[in-house]
């Protein structure tokens, strides 16, 4: 069974410009959560999805961030326009859809994004 | 949330069991408890989780205070593989909060 993906593995852009990532979650899996470590610090929440809507977006930084899964499947986040501070990496996971099945996470490899 | 307090570091000899402690005094009764660990440059990976009850798996065995305000984690052999950063998590959704961790070296 294929694990949850995330593309690109890499991402260097400028200050200012967009960036798209993507993660495809295992299928099957209706919740989907993203994540990020910037500067070196602790993993932090960021979303969660349950199918196509968001259940809990409390940690997403602010509106220069912008998280869909339409149909709810893949996901992207859109960082626009991306800032210094926004490097790091960033984490997808995705659970299954019922309790306790969803307490389990399975995280994808993560994409790295620096901004120059 | 519930947050947990664990070790920064710990060493372990290869083949050897290893008990890596975590604190979680103001867990909720309905809160598991998960262990992921993380290598470098991957994605955190799922070790284990348990409520209650103690848990094994083919990675690891959790072991649960009556009190469920502290577990630890075991390993039962240590292997080289066995080194990363593993984190000891209680709560979910905005609550399934990771902490710096427990940094776990593995002696050859």
């Amino acid at each position: 069974e294929a694990g949850v993906t995330q593309f690109p593995s890499h991402s260097v852009i400028e200050k200012g410009q967009t960036v798209t990532l993507r993660c495809d979650p295992i299928s099957g899996h209706d919740n989907l959560y993203w994540y990020r470590r910037v500067m070196g610090k602790e993993i932090k929440f960021l979303l969660h999805f349950v199918k196509e809507s968001k259940q809990d977006e409390s940690g997403m930084p602010n509106n220069r961030f912008l998280a869909e899964r339409t149909g709810g499947t893949y996901s992207t986040l859109k960082v626009q326009p991306a800032e210094l501070e926004d490097s790091g990496v960033y984490f997808c996971a995705s659970s299954e859809g019922s309790w306790p099945s969803q307490e389990t996470q399975y995280f994808g490899p993560g994409t790295r994004l620096l901004v120059l | 949330d519930a947050k947990t307090t664990q070790p920064n570091s710990m060493e372990s000899n290869e083949e050897e069991p290893v008990h890596l402690p975590c604190n979680h005094s103001t867990i909720s009764g309905t809160d598991y408890i998960h262990w992921y660990r993380q290598l470098p440059s991957q994605g955190p990976e799922y070790v284990i989780h348990g409520l209650t009850s103690n848990v094994n798996n083919r990675m690891a065995s959790l072991a649960i205070a009556e009190d469920r305000k502290s577990s630890t984690l075991i390993l039962h052999r240590a292997t080289l593989r066995d080194a990363a950063v593993y984190y000891c998590i209680a709560g979910y959704g905005q609550n399934f909060v990771f902490g710096p961790g427990t940094r776990l070296s593995v002696l050859p």
